[in-house]
């Protein structure tokens, strides 16, 4: 079993759809936890992180599920330039390490 | 903003060739990280480096060395390049405030091994 596990995807919905996912993760005592973006041959960059009472930050929103341990990120009215791959990031272990996962893609279409 | 910039965005070395991937920041962070990234398996830690001359082995570190001798520089290094070494590598540096952690990563170097 993978430590971080994300639906791969594709998810393809229009602009202005609701979109949301999820991932799972091994280490019920994990404490920080994050959702990065990246765009097409570009490199990751922090989105958001994720606090035990969920939190949002415009358009998306991340919720914690401690007790079946994942994380969520829903992002609302969907603009072109959501397309992109989200890694879910979990700090597994409480230390300097991250563990990534392998990203749910995201497209949104006109 | 911070700025961590990689020494090539392609590479294209033979098999048993030493290579050498450098990474540099600006914002003075002690923790730095190198990574590879292949389809489907996401990033994968090669090398961590909390200060100077400190260093610590990720997942991966097979074939890979690494050597920070200034704060703002770690370097990657594979001894003898082999073609499993074709992949992604993200050099990343770490900021910490409080309970919030951000890693910055610089653009990425991809590697072929022929």
């Amino acid at each position: 079993r993978k430590e971080v596990e994300q639906d791969p995807g594709p998810f393809n919905v229009p602009e202005g759809a609701t979109v949301a996912f999820n991932c799972t993760y091994s280490n019920s005592a994990s404490q920080s936890f994050f959702w990065y973006r990246q765009d097409c041959r570009k490199e990751p960059k922090l989105l958001m992180s994720v606090y035990s009472s969920g939190n949002e930050d415009g358009r998306f929103t991340a919720q914690l599920n401690r007790a079946s341990q994942y994380i969520s990120l829903l992002i609302r009215d969907s603009k072109l330039s959501d397309s992109a791959t989200y890694l879910c990031v979990v700090n597994l272990s409480n230390d300097y390490k991250l563990s990534f996962g392998a990203g749910t893609t995201v497209t949104v279409r006109a | 903003d911070v700025k961590v910039t990689q020494s090539s965005r392609y590479l294209v070395k033979r098999t048993g060739e030493k290579v050498f991937l450098e990474c540099v920041q600006d914002m003075d962070h002690e923790n730095m990280f190198w990574y590879r990234q292949d389809p489907g398996l996401g990033l994968r830690l090669i090398y961590f480096s909390y200060d100077v001359k400190m260093k610590e082995k990720g997942d991966i570190p097979e074939g890979y060395s690494v050597s920070r001798e200034k704060k703002e520089r770690f370097s990657l290094i594979l001894e003898s390049a082999s073609t499993n070494q074709t992949s992604m590598y993200l050099c990343a540096s770490r900021s910490i405030r409080g309970l919030q952690e951000t890693q910055y990563f610089g653009p990425g170097t991809r590697l072929l091994v022929l």
